[in-house]
């Protein structure tokens, strides 16, 4: 199947910092990349939709500002969470659709000191 | 964001048994997926349903697309430890252009030898 992975798999970062993501699809390329974020014992949400090439779309509720976001080549998707704070501190996870199939990465914990 | 219902939360069950949880929305979906998720990885996916009433099978695994197109069930037969982890439907409307995925709430699945 297809390979999507992030980078890194972990990262504890202090407060008022920021912290970048990376996601690639290693096999395939992906115009169409997405961002979800799931706290502890809860399921995915989504927090933005990654288009190659243009602007993300944000769900509601989704800082911009906060979660950049940017999908520079067919390959490679980053967020970055700006000015970071404790209640940051999740499990972020991306993925990327080839063809009808969505296949996702495989996490990263991050953990605002 | 919005999440499907999905029932039921947690299941304790003895190897050997099956198992049975669904997955209901209020509105309709063009496809309904299944992914499994170990702690700390990304979700992988067992199986996808594009069809209403459409009836699919991986192994020990079966899952049904509902008629009404707003449920979905998944069935786990002889259950062994392995089967252990987060168990999440997710639906999928086609329109627009990113085709994004909504996650139901999760099953966590616990196997004793």
């Amino acid at each position: 199947g297809a390979v999507v992975s992030q980078h890194p798999s972990w990262v504890i970062c202090k407060s008022g910092t920021s912290v970048k993501i990376e996601c690639r699809s290693l096999d395939f390329q992906a115009t169409t990349m997405f961002w979800y974020r799931q706290f502890p014992k809860q399921s995915l949400m989504l927090m933005a939709t990654s288009n190659e090439g243009s602007k993300a779309t944000y769900e509601q509720g989704v800082e911009k500002d906060k979660f950049l976001i940017n999908h520079a080549s067919l390959t490679l998707s980053t967020l970055t969470v700006t000015s970071a704070h404790p209640e940051d501190s999740s499990f972020y996870i991306c993925s990327a659709k080839r063809n009808t199939e969505a296949f996702f990465g495989q996490g990263t914990r991050l953990t605002v000191v | 964001g919005q999440q499907l219902n999905q029932s039921p939360q947690s299941m304790f069950i003895q190897e050997g048994e099956d198992v049975s949880m669904n997955c209901t929305s209020s509105s309709i979906f063009n496809t309904w997926l299944w992914y499994k998720q170990d702690p700390g990885e990304g979700p992988v996916l067992l199986i996808a349903l594009y069809k209403a009433g459409e009836l699919t099978s991986n192994g020990r695994l079966t899952a049904q697309f509902g008629i009404t197109r707003k449920d979905s069930f998944l069935n786990i037969s002889a259950s062994i430890p392995s089967d252990v982890g987060i168990y999440f439907c997710a639906g999928q409307k086609y329109g627009g252009a990113t085709n994004k995925l909504i996650f139901g709430t999760g099953t966590l699945l616990a196997v004793q030898p």
